[in-house]
């Protein structure tokens, strides 16, 4: 069964330094997403991305943030200049068209900012 | 943002018994609605969903209601086994926007 693939699982880093998480989406998918869960929090959306634009984004998503589809797989968020609040579980997902088609979530990066 | 709420924190179920999970809404615009399933450390899994124009939807063990004048879906797993036992999310969608909207999540225990 098609797979989302995030790397690393776990990162740590220092309070200020910048991060980039990767994500492979579903090969044929066209949308892509990233969430995150702080602990014991609700699963939240951070942005949506599609035909090379972001087309939504929260209110968390603000200019500490960016993503890119560097290539034809790989689908990045940035993270500059982390902060504690940072850390939380960041999951990438992948739908194959607008709605819930197909909607994948990758298993997830572990995100500790110390 | 409590556009989607589950109000039941825990669930603890024997197994062979029925597990019924809740979940309301705010939002009547939402329409799709989707239930996942999740272990620590791991993503959502993707269990079953229901669009808004439709009242059930069953998949096995796994039946979904949407009762859209009280804004309530529900989730029940028949019969329980020990090894659903996991986090149960709900989530809604709009289907023009694709982001999904989550509840908080409801541990469910099944008991041998």
């Amino acid at each position: 069964e098609p797979e989302v693939t995030q790397t690393p699982s776990h990162q740590v880093t220092q309070m200020g330094q910048e991060v980039i998480l990767r994500c492979v989406p579903i090969s044929n998918h066209l949308y892509f997403y990233w969430y995150r869960q702080i602990l014991g929090q609700k699963v939240e959306f951070l942005v949506s991305f599609y035909n090379n634009e972001i087309s939504e984004k929260s209110e968390i998503f603000d200019d500490q943030f960016s993503v890119e589809r560097p290539d034809g797989s790989n689908f990045t968020l940035k993270i500059r200049s982390t902060k504690l609040e940072d850390s939380a579980m960041y999951f990438c997902a992948s739908s194959g068209g607008a709605g819930v088609y197909g909607y994948t979530f990758g298993s997830g990066t572990r995100l500790t900012v110390v | 943002d409590q556009q989607v709420k589950q109000n039941s924190p825990s669930l603890s179920v024997q197994e062979g018994r029925i597990s019924i999970l809740n979940c309301d809404y705010t939002n009547s615009m939402f329409d799709y609605f989707l239930w996942y399933k999740k272990y620590p450390a791991e993503g959502p899994t993707f269990l079953i969903s229901i669009s808004s124009i439709k009242d059930k939807n069953e998949d096995g063990r796994f039946t979904v209601f949407l009762n859209k004048s009280a804004k309530h879906l529900s989730l029940h797993i028949v019969p329980s086994q020990p090894g659903d036992s996991a986090v149960y999310f709900c989530a809604a969608i709009l289907t023009s926007y694709g982001k999904l909207t989550f509840g908080q999540g409801t541990i469910l225990t099944v008991h041998p």
